[in-house]
Protein backbone atom coordinates (compact mmCIF):
# COMPACT_ATOMS: atom_id res chain seq x y z
CA UNK A 1 0.00 0.00 0.00
CA UNK A 2 0.86 3.39 -0.64
CA UNK A 3 2.96 5.06 2.32
CA UNK A 4 1.62 9.00 1.61
CA UNK A 5 -2.02 10.76 1.35
CA UNK A 6 -2.82 13.20 -1.03
CA UNK A 7 -5.74 15.43 -1.88
CA UNK A 8 -7.79 13.71 -5.08
CA UNK A 9 -7.58 17.04 -6.98
CA UNK A 10 -6.77 20.71 -6.70
CA UNK A 11 -7.19 23.72 -9.39
CA UNK A 12 -5.01 26.34 -10.10
CA UNK A 13 -4.99 29.40 -12.41
CA UNK A 14 -2.19 29.44 -15.42
CA UNK A 15 0.55 31.42 -14.08
CA UNK A 16 -0.15 31.17 -10.48
CA UNK A 17 1.85 28.82 -8.03
CA UNK A 18 0.72 25.69 -7.58
CA UNK A 19 0.93 23.79 -4.33
CA UNK A 20 0.65 20.06 -3.91
CA UNK A 21 0.41 19.00 -0.38
CA UNK A 22 1.84 15.16 0.68
CA UNK A 23 1.29 13.70 4.18
CA UNK A 24 3.31 10.85 4.98
CA UNK A 25 3.37 10.45 8.28
CA UNK A 26 5.04 7.41 8.52
CA UNK A 27 8.09 7.90 6.85
CA UNK A 28 11.52 6.25 8.34
CA UNK A 29 14.79 8.66 8.17
CA UNK A 30 16.33 6.09 4.75
CA UNK A 31 13.14 7.10 3.04
CA UNK A 32 13.18 9.86 0.38
CA UNK A 33 9.96 11.90 -0.90
CA UNK A 34 9.96 11.14 -4.56
CA UNK A 35 7.06 13.07 -6.83
CA UNK A 36 6.38 11.85 -10.00
CA UNK A 37 3.44 13.33 -12.85
CA UNK A 38 1.89 11.11 -15.78
CA UNK A 39 -0.05 13.66 -18.19
CA UNK A 40 -3.10 11.85 -19.85
CA UNK A 41 -2.40 9.02 -22.05
CA UNK A 42 1.68 9.03 -21.29
CA UNK A 43 3.86 7.71 -18.94
CA UNK A 44 5.05 9.05 -15.67
CA UNK A 45 7.49 11.46 -15.52
CA UNK A 46 9.93 12.14 -12.76
CA UNK A 47 9.57 15.72 -10.91
CA UNK A 48 12.44 15.80 -7.98
CA UNK A 49 12.99 14.34 -5.09
CA UNK A 50 14.11 14.63 -1.16
CA UNK A 51 15.66 13.60 1.98
CA UNK A 52 15.17 16.39 4.55
CA UNK A 53 16.49 19.85 3.20
CA UNK A 54 14.41 21.49 0.61
CA UNK A 55 15.11 20.99 -3.26
CA UNK A 56 14.34 23.09 -6.72
CA UNK A 57 15.13 21.95 -10.24
CA UNK A 58 14.16 23.49 -13.22
CA UNK A 59 10.55 21.73 -13.01
CA UNK A 60 9.51 22.58 -9.56
CA UNK A 61 10.68 23.07 -5.70
CA UNK A 62 10.10 20.44 -2.73
CA UNK A 63 9.14 21.79 0.63
CA UNK A 64 9.90 18.96 3.55
CA UNK A 65 8.51 19.84 7.13
CA UNK A 66 11.39 19.51 9.63
CA UNK A 67 9.63 16.46 11.34
CA UNK A 68 9.39 15.61 7.49
CA UNK A 69 6.12 14.09 7.89
CA UNK A 70 4.67 16.49 5.43
CA UNK A 71 6.00 17.91 2.03
CA UNK A 72 4.49 20.33 -0.80
CA UNK A 73 5.48 20.49 -4.30
CA UNK A 74 5.14 23.78 -5.94
CA UNK A 75 5.10 24.44 -9.45
CA UNK A 76 5.79 28.41 -9.13
CA UNK A 77 4.52 29.59 -12.89
CA UNK A 78 1.71 26.57 -13.74
CA UNK A 79 1.04 26.44 -16.81
CA UNK A 80 -1.73 24.32 -18.99
CA UNK A 81 0.60 21.51 -19.84
CA UNK A 82 0.92 21.05 -15.96
CA UNK A 83 -2.54 19.54 -15.68
CA UNK A 84 -2.00 15.81 -15.26
CA UNK A 85 -1.92 13.50 -12.31
CA UNK A 86 0.63 14.37 -9.62
CA UNK A 87 1.71 11.38 -7.16
CA UNK A 88 3.83 11.58 -3.85
CA UNK A 89 6.21 8.52 -3.03
CA UNK A 90 7.98 7.73 -0.52
CA UNK A 91 11.06 5.27 -1.27
CA UNK A 92 14.30 3.61 0.37
CA UNK A 93 17.23 5.21 -0.62
CA UNK A 94 17.90 6.74 -4.48
CA UNK A 95 17.98 3.34 -5.46
CA UNK A 96 16.11 1.34 -8.50
CA UNK A 97 13.86 -0.16 -5.88
CA UNK A 98 10.22 -0.07 -6.96
CA UNK A 99 8.07 2.62 -6.91
CA UNK A 100 4.60 1.88 -4.64
CA UNK A 101 1.95 4.83 -6.71
CA UNK A 102 -1.00 6.24 -4.68
CA UNK A 103 -4.18 7.43 -6.57
CA UNK A 104 -2.26 11.01 -6.37
CA UNK A 105 -3.64 14.27 -7.40
CA UNK A 106 -5.21 15.40 -10.75
CA UNK A 107 -3.87 18.93 -10.98
CA UNK A 108 -6.52 20.82 -13.02
CA UNK A 109 -4.92 24.69 -14.53
CA UNK A 110 -7.69 26.51 -15.97
CA UNK A 111 -6.75 29.84 -18.41
CA UNK B 1 18.99 9.52 -27.28
CA UNK B 2 16.15 7.23 -27.50
CA UNK B 3 14.07 7.25 -24.38
CA UNK B 4 11.66 4.01 -23.29
CA UNK B 5 9.95 2.55 -26.02
CA UNK B 6 7.40 0.15 -25.95
CA UNK B 7 4.86 -1.98 -28.30
CA UNK B 8 2.69 -2.53 -29.61
CA UNK B 9 0.71 0.72 -28.76
CA UNK B 10 -2.84 -1.02 -28.65
CA UNK B 11 -3.37 -4.49 -28.37
CA UNK B 12 -7.08 -6.16 -28.04
CA UNK B 13 -6.96 -9.91 -27.28
CA UNK B 14 -9.33 -12.31 -26.11
CA UNK B 15 -10.08 -14.09 -22.43
CA UNK B 16 -8.23 -17.21 -22.17
CA UNK B 17 -5.19 -16.07 -24.60
CA UNK B 18 -1.76 -15.24 -23.80
CA UNK B 19 -0.07 -12.24 -24.75
CA UNK B 20 4.11 -10.76 -24.96
CA UNK B 21 4.79 -7.18 -24.76
CA UNK B 22 8.02 -5.28 -25.12
CA UNK B 23 9.77 -2.39 -23.80
CA UNK B 24 13.36 -1.42 -24.82
CA UNK B 25 15.01 0.63 -21.83
CA UNK B 26 16.57 4.33 -22.25
CA UNK B 27 20.01 4.03 -23.61
CA UNK B 28 22.89 3.09 -21.11
CA UNK B 29 19.86 2.07 -18.23
CA UNK B 30 20.20 -1.71 -17.85
CA UNK B 31 17.45 -2.06 -14.89
CA UNK B 32 13.83 -2.77 -16.16
CA UNK B 33 10.69 -2.57 -14.29
CA UNK B 34 6.89 -3.48 -15.23
CA UNK B 35 4.13 -2.00 -14.03
CA UNK B 36 0.17 -2.42 -14.78
CA UNK B 37 -2.31 0.89 -14.33
CA UNK B 38 -6.10 0.00 -14.40
CA UNK B 39 -8.73 2.79 -15.75
CA UNK B 40 -8.43 5.43 -12.39
CA UNK B 41 -5.64 4.18 -10.55
CA UNK B 42 -1.54 4.69 -9.91
CA UNK B 43 0.67 2.07 -11.72
CA UNK B 44 0.99 -1.12 -9.80
CA UNK B 45 4.47 -3.15 -10.14
CA UNK B 46 4.80 -5.81 -11.25
CA UNK B 47 8.33 -6.88 -11.12
CA UNK B 48 12.16 -5.67 -12.18
CA UNK B 49 14.84 -7.23 -14.25
CA UNK B 50 18.34 -6.73 -14.25
CA UNK B 51 21.23 -8.55 -15.38
CA UNK B 52 18.40 -10.78 -16.62
CA UNK B 53 17.02 -12.39 -13.59
CA UNK B 54 14.18 -11.28 -11.66
CA UNK B 55 14.97 -9.25 -9.06
CA UNK B 56 12.16 -7.94 -7.29
CA UNK B 57 8.14 -9.25 -7.68
CA UNK B 58 4.95 -7.03 -6.45
CA UNK B 59 1.86 -9.06 -5.50
CA UNK B 60 1.05 -10.86 -9.65
CA UNK B 61 -0.28 -14.07 -10.16
CA UNK B 62 2.25 -16.51 -11.96
CA UNK B 63 0.43 -16.08 -14.80
CA UNK B 64 2.57 -12.72 -15.43
CA UNK B 65 5.91 -13.71 -16.28
CA UNK B 66 8.67 -11.91 -17.91
CA UNK B 67 12.28 -11.87 -19.17
CA UNK B 68 15.28 -9.27 -19.77
CA UNK B 69 17.88 -9.97 -23.03
CA UNK B 70 21.55 -9.39 -22.99
CA UNK B 71 21.14 -5.89 -24.51
CA UNK B 72 18.44 -5.10 -21.77
CA UNK B 73 15.25 -5.26 -23.70
CA UNK B 74 12.35 -7.34 -21.87
CA UNK B 75 9.15 -8.86 -22.50
CA UNK B 76 6.29 -9.35 -20.25
CA UNK B 77 4.10 -12.44 -20.82
CA UNK B 78 0.64 -13.01 -19.33
CA UNK B 79 -1.64 -16.13 -19.74
CA UNK B 80 -4.72 -17.52 -19.59
CA UNK B 81 -5.92 -13.36 -19.71
CA UNK B 82 -8.67 -12.34 -17.78
CA UNK B 83 -11.37 -9.43 -18.61
CA UNK B 84 -9.71 -7.99 -15.68
CA UNK B 85 -5.90 -8.10 -17.11
CA UNK B 86 -7.43 -5.05 -19.32
CA UNK B 87 -5.17 -2.09 -18.13
CA UNK B 88 -2.59 0.43 -19.20
CA UNK B 89 0.80 -1.89 -18.73
CA UNK B 90 4.20 0.40 -18.53
CA UNK B 91 7.97 -0.32 -18.80
CA UNK B 92 10.01 1.91 -16.42
CA UNK B 93 14.30 2.10 -17.38
CA UNK B 94 16.98 3.22 -14.45
CA UNK B 95 20.48 2.25 -13.53
CA UNK B 96 21.91 1.96 -10.38
CA UNK B 97 23.55 5.35 -9.32
CA UNK B 98 21.45 7.23 -11.09
CA UNK B 99 18.34 4.92 -9.79
CA UNK B 100 16.15 8.02 -8.46
CA UNK B 101 14.67 9.18 -11.65
CA UNK B 102 13.41 6.14 -13.69
CA UNK B 103 12.27 7.01 -17.03
CA UNK B 104 8.96 5.69 -18.59
CA UNK B 105 7.80 5.02 -21.92
CA UNK B 106 4.63 5.34 -23.15
CA UNK B 107 2.83 2.19 -22.15
CA UNK B 108 0.96 -0.92 -23.71
CA UNK B 109 -3.09 -0.64 -23.86
CA UNK B 110 -4.42 -3.65 -23.22
CA UNK B 111 -7.78 -4.36 -23.60
CA UNK B 112 -9.18 -8.12 -23.05
CA UNK B 113 -12.95 -8.82 -24.22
Amino acid sequence: DAKTTQPPSMDCAEGRAANLPCNHSTISGNEYVYWYRQIHSQGPQYIIHGLKNNETNEMASLIITEDRKSSTLILPHATLRDTAVYYCIVRVGESTDKLIFGTGTRLQVFP
Amino acid sequence: DAGVTQSPTHLIKTRGQQVTLRCSPKSGHDTVSWYQQALGQGPQFIFQYYEEEERQRGNFPDRFSGHQFPNYSSELNVNALLLGDSALYLCASSTPGQGYEQYFGPGTRLTVT
